[in-house]
């Protein structure tokens, strides 16, 4: 069972640039939920798509967007790229909404220059 | 407001002795916790989880202890192995209907000494 991939692995953008990551769950999980991680952070919740719908929001600015396809597989974009919006992107999936066990991807690792 | 908190950003152990890593929450509404382990490039890994009516679950080497009036819970290894370094994070939701999510800690990490 493949497990969740995201893409790409790695990106340096600038101040300013918008940037689109994607994230595919593992096959059968309708959930998919996406975390920032940054040093001394941990990591923190953005959103959770469900059935192509928005379940739950964390607090970021609306600068962070999302959403998901029929087929479950899900984006999220950043605009106006600051540099603090450094860190590592990861994409969980998890069977139904709200479900607890989660399996991550390896994320993406954005730089912000 | 961090809700869930690891106090200690690093630990290091001998191998073959316990580990013990700690977490403090301040929810009383956090019903259910989890512990993840994430090495570097790849995504965090789930251990081991335990419901708020529970105070003790054990998986093999792994034991998660729950103090619902400390409100902390704490995760022991025994014995530590090598392939236990890694970074481990603590996670916690409280439950509700509808879509819910883990908060997590800052994460601690890990070193297993030969």
């Amino acid at each position: 069972k493949a497990g969740v991939t995201q893409t790409p692995r790695y990106l340096i953008k600038t101040r300013g640039q918008q940037v689109t990551l994607s994230c595919s769950p593992i096959s059968g999980h309708r959930s998919v939920s996406w975390y920032q991680q940054t040093p001394g952070q941990g990591l923190q919740f953005l959103f959770e798509y469900f059935s192509e719908t928005q379940r739950n929001k964390g607090n970021f600015p609306g600068r962070f967007s999302g959403r998901q396809f029929s087929n479950s597989r899900s984006e999220m974009n950043v605009s106006t790229l600051e540099l603090g919006d450094s860190a590592l992107y990861l994409c969980a999936s998890g069977l139904a909404s709200g479900a607890n066990v989660l399996t991550f991807g390896a994320g993406s690792r954005l730089t912000v220059l | 407001d961090q809700q869930v908190k690891q106090n200690s950003p690093s630990l290091s152990v001998q191998e073959g002795r316990i580990s013990i890593l700690n977490c403090d929450y301040t929810n009383s509404m956090f019903d259910y916790f989890l512990w993840y382990k994430k090495y570097p490039a790849e995504g965090p890994t789930f251990l081991i989880s335990i419901s708020s009516i529970k105070d003790k679950n054990e998986d093999g080497r792994f034991t998660v202890f729950l103090n619902k009036s400390a409100k902390h819970l704490s995760l022991h290894i025994v014995p530590s192995q090598p392939g236990d370094s890694a970074v481990y994070f603590c996670a916690a939701s409280a439950g509700t209907q509808g879509a819910q999510k883990l908060v997590f800690g800052q994460g601690t990490r890990l070193t297993i000494n030969p």
